[in-house]
């Protein structure tokens, strides 16, 4: 299958500070990359569609000035948690779909970043 | 009513015997249906997906969709120990701008 490469795959930072996380798409193009968070026990929250070459779209309820989104080439999306507090803790995981395939809706998945923010 | 419902669980299956997990959807329209399976701390891996009616089969997995009943399920034969991990049931509509919606999970638990 794909491969989705999320780096890193944890981080420990201090409230206040920002965090950037990288997302790239190994060995296919991808023009669409999504952005999800996890809660412990919970299901995934996506958070927001990242389109290359324009702007984010964000689920309700997040806030695209906290999680500022980069998709700047087919292979690389960055999601950057600016002023992070304790409740940005969480578990966030980056997807890639497959475009040019022949369905175009499979998501394959990054490792996940385990953000701590003390 | 959330838009894909599975049961949290923690479904308890013996090591050997077939585990059974459930997956109802709201919207009539979807047309992709995925099963992930999600070991704690990792994040989800796509170990099947179907777009049709009937059954998927793919070594000890199948898939089984009905879409009049809005109902996809996935079937583990031989269940091994490492199989105990969340299972996510996801759908997705016809459009490819789709998203993916994802239930919140159930937990296997497979004993030795």
């Amino acid at each position: 299958g794909a491969v989705v490469s999320q780096h890193p795959s944890w981080v420990i930072c201090k409230s206040g500070t920002s965090v950037k996380i990288e997302c790239r798409s190994l060995d296919f193009q991808a023009t669409t990359m999504f952005w999800y968070r996890q809660f412990p026990k919970q299901s995934l929250m996506l958070m927001a569609t990242s389109n290359e070459g324009s702007k984010a779209t964000y689920e309700q309820g997040v806030e695209k000035d906290k999680f500022l989104i980069n998709h700047a080439s087919l292979t690389l999306s960055t999601l950057t948690v600016t002023s992070a507090h304790p409740e940005d803790s969480s578990f966030y995981i980056c997807s890639a779909r497959v475009t040019g395939s022949l369905y175009d809706t499979e998501a394959f998945f990054g490792q996940g970043t385990r953000l701590t923010v003390v | 009513q959330k838009e894909v419902e599975q049961n949290s669980g923690p479904l308890s299956v013996p090591e050997g015997a077939i585990a059974s997990l459930n997956c109802t959807y709201s919207d009539r329209g979807s047309q992709s249906f995925f099963w992930y399976r999600q070991y704690s701390g990792k994040s989800p891996e796509l170990i099947m997906f179907i777009y049709s009616n009937g059954d998927k089969e793919d070594g000890r997995f199948t898939a089984q969709l009905n879409k009049a009943s809005q109902y996809v399920s996935l079937l583990i034969r031989d269940s091994q120990p490492s199989d105990s991990a969340t299972y996510l049931c996801a759908v997705k509509g016809y459009s490819s701008a789709s998203k993916i919606i994802f239930g919140s999970g159930t937990r296997l638990s497979i004993r030795p």
